[in-house]
């Protein structure tokens, strides 16, 4: 069965430096890969998605970068957090109807 | 584009109420739809979907929901809710576009 690892579960960083989350996804090849932002109260906000290695596609012009190095593996980094860098980070792959499965998420506190 | 509207950002029900969570979506066709539940600090889990066919789906842990093509709706139901129902639910459709589009979520309370 296909599973999602995400990691770190939370992350404490102070303003100004770097980020590098990471998302693997078992038991499928060439899945949709996504990353999501949600902040408390709004929903989930779509950063980057992925088709396929080293595709690439932005939602909102922002402060990160997402890469995929790998067919299973899709990374979210910045060189240089802000405060607005707060929130709660899930990654998701979906399947070929739009049934995405979720990781547990990353809590940012950007201090 | 496709878009999907949760009116209700939190809704209170007492235990062992019935309870309906509305969606609205916007889209051409007919999309893919999808629930989803949310405990705190934890991912989503898919609860139930629509893709074609009978248009009142069951899902995981006693929900259901209900496609209405007439009012672009896909409303959640459950007949008796339980505490640990407690938690974050989304809406979600999916068009054709590989990307999923989320509702802003509706926040469930309940009173024992």
């Amino acid at each position: 069965s296909q599973t999602i690892h995400q990691w770190p579960a939370t992350l404490v960083q102070p303003v100004g430096s770097p980020l590098s989350l990471e998302c693997t996804v078992e038991g499928t090849s060439n899945p949709n890969l996504y990353w999501y932002r949600q902040a408390a109260g709004r929903g989930l906000q779509l950063l980057f998605y992925s088709v396929g290695i080293g595709q690439i596609s932005s939602e909102v012009p922002q402060n990160l970068s997402a890469s995929r190095p790998q067919d299973r593996q899709f990374i979210l980094s910045s060189k240089k957090l802000l405060l607005s860098d707060s929130g709660f980070y899930l990654c998701a792959w979906a399947s070929g109807q739009g049934e995405a499965f979720f990781g547990q998420g990353t809590r940012l506190t950007v201090v | 584009a496709q878009s999907v509207t949760q009116p209700d950002i939190h809704i209170t029900v007492s235990e062992g109420a019935s309870l309906e969570l509305r969606c609205n979506y916007s889209y051409g066709a007919t999309p893919y739809l999808f629930w989803y539940v949310q405990s705190p600090g934890q991912g989503l889990q898919l609860l139930l979907k629509y893709f074609s066919g009978d248009t009142l789906v069951q899902g995981i842990k006693g929900f259901e929901a209900e496609f209405k093509r007439s009012q672009s709706s896909f409303n959640l139901r459950k007949p008796s809710v339980h505490w640990s129902d407690a938690a974050e639910y989304f809406c979600a459709v999916e068009g054709g576009s590989y990307i999923p589009t989320f509702g802003r979520g509706t926040s469930l309370i309940v009173h024992p």
